[in-house]
């Protein structure tokens, strides 16, 4: 079993839609959860950084932890066709340590 | 506006040749991570190193890769020799004091 796991998708919505992805994880020592949206053929671009449990929100975009289900997600408001990208989670024990990647869910927000 | 800068941005090579991807991270950041991402593994983490000297090599194939830091403003990942299963995209990506990263463009590899 992987340390993240991460439903690949794709997941398709109408523009407009409320978007949720989600990752779940084992190891209890995660303290830092980030977002990162890669669009094709261009690196990962960090998104949303959380620390701990809670919500975090920037714009259209809502991050929440739960760390007693280990389970994080992301929300994304009033989609857009510009929204479409691979979206992937990551986590990390904290500076020092490394961050785990999810495989990635592709979302694709038809105009 | 400080990015992290990777080249080349494609190489096409056969196999059995040396292959040298160069990526200058963010001016003052003294982290760098080397990853590799396929689509039947995703990023995979293959080194990293802070201050220029190296941390953590585990996920890479010691036997023909190789990571170096010549400098702050340059991190090297040597391929010899090289494999088709090599192929695949190749991530630099650094920080500073912070488990944020951010990442380059990265280099497609194709080896035939």
């Amino acid at each position: 079993q992987k340390e993240v796991e991460q439903d690949p998708g794709p997941l398709s919505v109408p523009e407009g839609a409320i978007v949720s992805l989600n990752c779940t994880y084992s190891n209890s020592a995660f303290q830092y959860f980030m977002w990162y949206r890669q669009y094709s053929r261009k690196g990962p671009e960090l998104l949303m950084y959380t620390y701990s449990s809670g919500n975090k929100e920037d714009g259209r975009f809502t991050a929440q932890v739960d760390k007693s289900s280990k389970y994080i997600s992301l929300f994304i408001r009033d989609s857009q066709p510009s929204d479409s990208a691979t979206y992937l989670c990551a986590m990390s024990a904290g500076y020092g340590n490394k961050l785990v990647f999810g495989a990635g869910t592709i979302l694709r927000v038809k105009s | 506006d400080a990015r992290v800068t990777q080249t080349p941005r494609h190489k096409v090579t056969e196999m059995g040749q040396e292959v040298t991807m160069r990526c200058q991270p963010i001016l003052g950041h003294n982290t760098v991570f080397w990853y590799r991402q396929t689509m039947m593994q995703g990023l995979e983490l293959l080194a990293y190193f802070r201050n220029r000297a190296p941390l953590d090599d585990s996920g890479m194939p010691k036997d023909r890769f190789s990571a170096e830091m010549p400098d702050a403003t340059l991190a090297t990942l040597k391929i010899q020799p090289s494999e088709p299963r090599d192929s695949a995209v190749y991530f630099c990506a650094s920080g500073f004091r912070s488990v944020e990263q951010f990442f380059g463009p990265g280099t497609r590899l194709t080896v035939l």
